[in-house]
Protein backbone atom coordinates (compact mmCIF):
# COMPACT_ATOMS: atom_id res chain seq x y z
CA UNK A 1 0.00 0.00 0.00
CA UNK A 2 1.53 3.26 -1.36
CA UNK A 3 1.08 5.97 1.41
CA UNK A 4 1.04 9.60 1.94
CA UNK A 5 1.88 11.06 5.78
CA UNK A 6 1.56 13.99 7.06
CA UNK A 7 0.56 15.64 10.50
CA UNK A 8 -2.96 16.75 10.12
CA UNK A 9 -2.62 20.00 12.71
CA UNK A 10 -4.01 21.96 13.43
CA UNK A 11 -0.83 24.38 12.94
CA UNK A 12 -1.24 27.89 14.12
CA UNK A 13 1.50 30.56 13.11
CA UNK A 14 1.48 34.02 14.36
CA UNK A 15 1.37 36.36 10.88
CA UNK A 16 4.53 37.26 8.74
CA UNK A 17 5.99 34.12 10.32
CA UNK A 18 7.16 31.00 8.11
CA UNK A 19 4.95 28.25 8.14
CA UNK A 20 6.58 24.96 7.66
CA UNK A 21 4.37 22.06 5.96
CA UNK A 22 5.73 18.23 6.16
CA UNK A 23 4.88 15.16 4.04
CA UNK A 24 6.83 11.69 3.68
CA UNK A 25 6.17 9.42 1.23
CA UNK A 26 6.36 5.59 0.85
CA UNK A 27 7.13 4.60 -2.72
CA UNK A 28 10.41 5.40 -3.20
CA UNK A 29 9.82 5.30 -6.84
CA UNK A 30 8.00 8.23 -6.69
CA UNK A 31 9.58 10.60 -9.01
CA UNK A 32 6.42 13.50 -8.70
CA UNK A 33 5.39 15.79 -5.89
CA UNK A 34 2.56 17.95 -5.48
CA UNK A 35 1.63 20.76 -3.08
CA UNK A 36 -2.10 21.62 -3.04
CA UNK A 37 -4.31 24.19 -0.79
CA UNK A 38 -7.61 23.50 -0.19
CA UNK A 39 -9.96 25.64 1.41
CA UNK A 40 -13.21 24.89 3.43
CA UNK A 41 -15.83 23.61 1.59
CA UNK A 42 -13.41 23.97 -1.94
CA UNK A 43 -11.48 21.87 -4.12
CA UNK A 44 -7.75 22.12 -3.92
CA UNK A 45 -6.04 24.41 -6.00
CA UNK A 46 -2.33 23.69 -7.01
CA UNK A 47 0.48 25.76 -5.14
CA UNK A 48 3.35 24.37 -6.14
CA UNK A 49 5.06 20.75 -7.70
CA UNK A 50 8.71 19.50 -7.72
CA UNK A 51 10.36 16.45 -9.64
CA UNK A 52 14.35 17.49 -8.30
CA UNK A 53 16.13 17.13 -5.10
CA UNK A 54 16.76 20.03 -3.74
CA UNK A 55 14.50 23.22 -3.42
CA UNK A 56 12.23 24.81 -5.71
CA UNK A 57 10.89 28.68 -4.98
CA UNK A 58 7.70 30.06 -6.04
CA UNK A 59 7.04 34.14 -4.52
CA UNK A 60 6.41 33.05 -0.67
CA UNK A 61 6.53 29.34 -1.06
CA UNK A 62 9.47 27.09 -1.28
CA UNK A 63 8.60 23.73 -2.24
CA UNK A 64 11.94 21.20 -0.56
CA UNK A 65 12.54 17.70 -1.58
CA UNK A 66 14.63 14.91 -0.23
CA UNK A 67 14.19 11.59 -1.98
CA UNK A 68 16.90 9.63 -0.08
CA UNK A 69 14.59 10.54 3.09
CA UNK A 70 11.61 10.55 1.09
CA UNK A 71 10.52 13.68 2.21
CA UNK A 72 8.90 16.70 1.05
CA UNK A 73 7.85 20.04 3.03
CA UNK A 74 6.60 23.67 2.15
CA UNK A 75 7.89 26.91 3.29
CA UNK A 76 5.48 29.56 3.12
CA UNK A 77 7.58 32.65 4.18
CA UNK A 78 5.54 35.83 6.00
CA UNK A 79 2.42 34.03 6.06
CA UNK A 80 -0.96 35.75 5.96
CA UNK A 81 -4.18 34.96 7.23
CA UNK A 82 -5.45 34.09 4.04
CA UNK A 83 -3.03 31.23 4.18
CA UNK A 84 -5.01 29.75 6.52
CA UNK A 85 -6.52 26.55 4.52
CA UNK A 86 -5.75 22.62 4.29
CA UNK A 87 -2.53 21.63 2.44
CA UNK A 88 -2.34 18.63 0.71
CA UNK A 89 0.91 16.72 0.08
CA UNK A 90 0.32 14.69 -3.35
CA UNK A 91 2.62 11.91 -4.69
CA UNK A 92 2.60 9.95 -8.23
CA UNK A 93 2.96 6.71 -8.04
CA UNK A 94 2.96 3.92 -10.49
CA UNK A 95 1.28 0.72 -9.96
CA UNK A 96 0.00 -0.78 -13.86
CA UNK A 97 -0.80 3.10 -14.03
CA UNK A 98 0.03 6.29 -12.71
CA UNK A 99 -2.16 8.16 -10.13
CA UNK A 100 -1.96 10.70 -7.63
CA UNK A 101 -2.50 9.82 -3.99
CA UNK A 102 -2.99 12.38 -1.27
CA UNK A 103 -2.28 13.02 2.09
CA UNK A 104 -4.65 13.70 5.09
CA UNK A 105 -3.83 17.31 4.70
CA UNK A 106 -2.66 19.67 7.25
CA UNK A 107 -4.68 22.25 8.79
CA UNK A 108 -2.38 25.82 9.16
CA UNK A 109 -4.35 28.75 10.79
CA UNK A 110 -2.58 31.87 10.46
CA UNK A 111 -3.22 33.83 13.31
CA UNK A 112 -3.34 37.86 12.61
CA UNK B 1 -4.52 28.55 -17.34
CA UNK B 2 -6.40 25.21 -17.02
CA UNK B 3 -9.71 25.28 -16.21
CA UNK B 4 -12.11 22.14 -15.35
CA UNK B 5 -15.37 22.92 -14.69
CA UNK B 6 -18.16 20.21 -13.05
CA UNK B 7 -21.88 20.16 -12.71
CA UNK B 8 -23.64 20.62 -10.77
CA UNK B 9 -22.02 22.12 -8.19
CA UNK B 10 -24.51 20.22 -5.78
CA UNK B 11 -27.41 18.27 -5.83
CA UNK B 12 -29.96 16.99 -3.94
CA UNK B 13 -31.86 13.91 -4.11
CA UNK B 14 -33.97 10.65 -3.07
CA UNK B 15 -32.78 7.69 -1.90
CA UNK B 16 -32.84 5.31 -4.66
CA UNK B 17 -32.49 7.53 -7.65
CA UNK B 18 -29.18 8.50 -10.06
CA UNK B 19 -27.16 11.53 -10.24
CA UNK B 20 -24.91 12.31 -13.28
CA UNK B 21 -22.22 14.91 -12.86
CA UNK B 22 -20.38 15.98 -15.42
CA UNK B 23 -16.37 17.24 -15.90
CA UNK B 24 -15.06 19.35 -18.46
CA UNK B 25 -11.73 20.75 -19.19
CA UNK B 26 -12.43 23.92 -20.93
CA UNK B 27 -9.36 25.15 -21.91
CA UNK B 28 -6.89 21.78 -22.40
CA UNK B 29 -7.36 18.31 -24.10
CA UNK B 30 -7.26 15.75 -20.55
CA UNK B 31 -5.82 12.55 -21.36
CA UNK B 32 -6.85 11.00 -18.25
CA UNK B 33 -9.56 12.50 -15.54
CA UNK B 34 -9.33 11.52 -12.49
CA UNK B 35 -12.71 11.30 -10.01
CA UNK B 36 -12.48 11.64 -6.33
CA UNK B 37 -14.73 11.57 -3.07
CA UNK B 38 -14.07 13.22 0.53
CA UNK B 39 -15.89 13.14 3.20
CA UNK B 40 -15.73 15.87 5.79
CA UNK B 41 -12.66 16.35 7.25
CA UNK B 42 -10.77 13.73 5.26
CA UNK B 43 -8.74 14.01 2.65
CA UNK B 44 -9.18 12.80 -1.01
CA UNK B 45 -9.81 9.67 -1.97
CA UNK B 46 -9.07 8.27 -5.80
CA UNK B 47 -12.27 6.38 -6.84
CA UNK B 48 -11.59 5.97 -10.62
CA UNK B 49 -8.83 7.05 -13.48
CA UNK B 50 -10.54 7.35 -16.97
CA UNK B 51 -9.00 7.38 -20.21
CA UNK B 52 -10.18 8.92 -22.88
CA UNK B 53 -11.88 6.33 -24.95
CA UNK B 54 -11.37 3.36 -22.14
CA UNK B 55 -12.58 1.72 -19.53
CA UNK B 56 -11.96 3.24 -16.25
CA UNK B 57 -9.78 1.67 -13.90
CA UNK B 58 -11.64 1.62 -10.14
CA UNK B 59 -9.83 1.62 -7.14
CA UNK B 60 -10.05 -1.33 -4.71
CA UNK B 61 -13.22 -0.78 -2.44
CA UNK B 62 -15.44 1.67 -5.17
CA UNK B 63 -17.52 -0.68 -6.85
CA UNK B 64 -17.85 -0.21 -10.64
CA UNK B 65 -21.52 -0.92 -11.20
CA UNK B 66 -22.34 1.63 -8.46
CA UNK B 67 -20.29 4.40 -9.72
CA UNK B 68 -20.09 4.30 -13.59
CA UNK B 69 -17.73 6.73 -15.56
CA UNK B 70 -18.13 7.59 -19.09
CA UNK B 71 -14.87 9.48 -20.68
CA UNK B 72 -15.97 10.28 -23.92
CA UNK B 73 -13.97 12.60 -25.34
CA UNK B 74 -10.62 14.68 -24.44
CA UNK B 75 -12.91 17.19 -22.81
CA UNK B 76 -15.61 15.42 -20.62
CA UNK B 77 -16.20 12.89 -18.44
CA UNK B 78 -19.10 12.18 -16.27
CA UNK B 79 -19.87 9.66 -13.29
CA UNK B 80 -23.12 8.50 -12.39
CA UNK B 81 -24.14 7.37 -8.79
CA UNK B 82 -26.58 5.12 -9.63
CA UNK B 83 -28.86 3.64 -6.74
CA UNK B 84 -27.44 6.68 -4.21
CA UNK B 85 -27.79 5.92 -0.81
CA UNK B 86 -27.27 8.23 2.20
CA UNK B 87 -23.82 6.87 2.44
CA UNK B 88 -23.14 8.53 -0.80
CA UNK B 89 -23.39 11.92 0.19
CA UNK B 90 -20.26 13.08 -0.31
CA UNK B 91 -18.13 15.64 -1.88
CA UNK B 92 -17.30 14.64 -5.54
CA UNK B 93 -13.80 16.00 -7.67
CA UNK B 94 -13.01 15.83 -10.57
CA UNK B 95 -9.63 16.51 -11.82
CA UNK B 96 -8.18 16.50 -15.29
CA UNK B 97 -4.28 15.77 -16.50
CA UNK B 98 -2.86 18.20 -18.53
CA UNK B 99 -0.89 16.77 -21.66
CA UNK B 100 2.76 17.40 -21.43
CA UNK B 101 5.69 16.67 -19.15
CA UNK B 102 4.22 18.00 -16.32
CA UNK B 103 1.65 15.49 -15.87
CA UNK B 104 -0.04 18.73 -13.40
CA UNK B 105 -4.00 17.55 -12.51
CA UNK B 106 -6.48 20.12 -12.58
CA UNK B 107 -9.32 20.30 -9.98
CA UNK B 108 -12.74 20.92 -10.56
CA UNK B 109 -14.94 22.66 -8.20
CA UNK B 110 -16.67 19.69 -7.22
CA UNK B 111 -19.96 18.66 -6.71
CA UNK B 112 -22.06 18.14 -3.38
CA UNK B 113 -24.23 15.36 -3.85
CA UNK B 114 -27.05 15.01 -0.50
CA UNK B 115 -28.71 11.57 -0.48
CA UNK B 116 -31.81 11.91 1.80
Amino acid sequence: QKEVEQNSGPLSVPEGAIASLNCTYSDRGSQSFFWYRQYSGKSPELIMFIYSNGDKEDGRFTAQLNKASQYVSLLIRDSQPSDSATYLCAVKVFTSYDKVIFGPGTSLSVIP
Amino acid sequence: GAVVSQHPSWVICKSGTSVKIECRSLDFQATTMFWYRQFPKQSLMLMATSNEGSKATYEQGVEKDKFLINHASLTLSTLTVTSAHPEDSSFYICSARKRGPTNEQFFGPGTRLTVL
